[in-house]
């Protein structure tokens, strides 16, 4: 299996733009889940997903962060419009188990360095 | 609420010698408990995991784990440290009610 794979691995934009960050989880995984990771803050989950369905967003720092799951092996994560305060590293994680229960640990993507500039 | 704590922000550590990495949970039932490891640019890898049965866990890279309900810990351990295992690493919980939640991490630097 490939893993999971992110895209793109880094990304540049100007502030105001649109971004959208994209994940592909395991086959087979049922729970996908979006992390931030900042020097501050250290790793943040902001969003998860169960069979395709969101099932905890309090994690989305604000409106400018929607995240979508249009099926089993794909998510985006897109910020509109971006800001400097964005800059971070993007994670997606899919698992196998029960609505984001951490029956098998997660596995991780490479990630996206995200900079606003 | 649940939450990890992972005291030590930066350890050093010369090659060959042992590493113990410290990790408490605060959680009132049996939590899962994991180590993650993180190298530089790249995304967290499970190095090992609890959730039940022998207390002392094996993992890969040679390291190991021992879960102490009575002191609410799950330190990471290895007998002989290598270059190679220079990362930030992370322990982190759950539940089978709740996902996980990560501590802050450690960052292990190896001195020559």
């Amino acid at each position: 299996d490939a893993g999971v794979i992110q895209s793109p691995r880094h990304e540049v934009t100007e502030m105001g733009q649109e971004v959208t960050l994209r994940c592909k989880p395991i086959s087979g995984h049922n729970s996908l889940f979006w992390y931030r990771q900042t020097m501050m803050r250290g790793l943040e989950l902001l969003i998860y997903f169960n069979n395709n369905v969101p099932i905890d967003d309090s994690g989305m720092p604000e409106d400018r962060f929607s995240a979508k799951m249009p099926n089993a092996s794909f998510s985006t994560l897109k910020i509109q419009p971006s800001e400097p305060r964005d800059s971070a590293v993007y994670f997606c994680a899919s698992s196998l188990g029960t609505r984001g229960l951490p029956n098998y640990g997660y596995t991780f993507g490479s990630g996206t360095r995200l900079t606003v500039v | 609420a649940q939450s990890v704590t992972q005291p030590d922000i930066h350890i050093t550590v010369s090659e060959g010698a042992s590493l113990e990495l410290r990790c408490n949970y605060s959680y009132g039932a049996t939590p899962y408990l994991f180590w993650y490891v993180q190298s530089p640019g790249q995304g967290l890898q499970l190095l090992l995991k609890y959730f039940s049965g022998d207390t002392l866990v094996q993992g890969i890279k040679g390291f190991e784990a021992e879960f102490k309900r009575s002191q609410s810990s799950f330190n990471l351990r290895k007998p002989s440290v290598h270059w190679s295992d220079a990362a930030e690493y992370f322990c982190a919980s759950g539940s089978s009610a709740s996902k996980i939640i990560f501590g802050s991490g450690t960052r292990l630097s190896i001195r020559p």
